[in-house]
């Protein structure tokens, strides 16, 4: 079953705190990406993995950082959480080099 | 840098009724386009796709959208609009590498 999943779904934290968005995949991608979502800005990337600790900054990669240890598995670091980071954030993977992503179904994130 | 531009960020259409969600891309070189659907809390899904050759592709559901190059412009069409087809709808830009350049997104609502 091709599936991006991405824990948790729904999580509230106060300003100054530590969070950790997590993503797996179980179809072998290379690649994958961390994406936010906000009203009237559609998608922007915050960071793309090449494969195992191999990362880079994506368009709006301030306030966070990601970590890949093993090729299924992505993570989204935010170190003392900002209110303007309230947003939803999109896992996607894909194969290297094909621009077909596959999309987890997001982490709606509220910083208070 | 590479922009993609979806004018219209809602639009309503009669069931039953035709359907054109408008897509302008401004890469200079040769495009990857691509249209992505996203149903209410989920990710995004890819509907079709664009790469070099026949201005006219096919997606799933009944979906097609259009090359333009003098245009420049990619837009989206359905000959008979579904109530199930109400989601937001995303145009995105690639150039065969890694990164998408997503749209803003177009929320379409279907009248029953």
């Amino acid at each position: 079953d091709m599936k991006v999943t991405q824990m948790p779904r729904y999580l509230i934290k106060r300003m100054g705190e530590n969070v950790l968005l997590e993503c797996g995949q179980d179809m072998s991608h290379e690649t994958m990406y961390w994406y936010r979502q906000d009203p009237g800005l559609g998608l922007q990337l915050i960071y793309i993995s090449y494969d195992v600790d191999s990362n880079s900054e994506g368009d709006i990669p301030k306030g966070y950082r990601v970590s890949r240890k093993k090729r299924e598995h992505f993570s989204l670091i935010l170190d003392s959480a900002k209110t303007n980071q309230t947003s939803v954030y999109f896992c996607a993977s894909s194969f290297t080099g094909e621009n077909t992503l596959y999309f987890g179904a997001g982490t709606r994130l509220s910083v208070l | 840098a590479q922009s993609v531009t979806q004018p219209d960020a809602r639009v309503t259409v009669s069931e039953g009724a035709s359907l054109q969600l408008r897509c302008k891309y401004s890469y200079f070189g040769t495009p990857y386009l691509f249209w992505y659907v996203q149903y209410p809390r989920q990710g995004l899904q890819l509907l079709l796709k664009y790469y070099p050759g026949d201005p006219v592709v096919q997606g799933v559901n009944g979906f097609e959208a259009e090359f333009s190059k003098s245009n420049s412009s990619f837009h989206l069409r359905k000959a008979s609009v579904h109530w199930s087809d109400w989601a937001v709808y995303f145009c995105a830009e690639g150039n065969m590498g890694y990164k998408l350049t997503f749209g803003t997104g177009t929320s379409l609502l279907v009248d029953p």
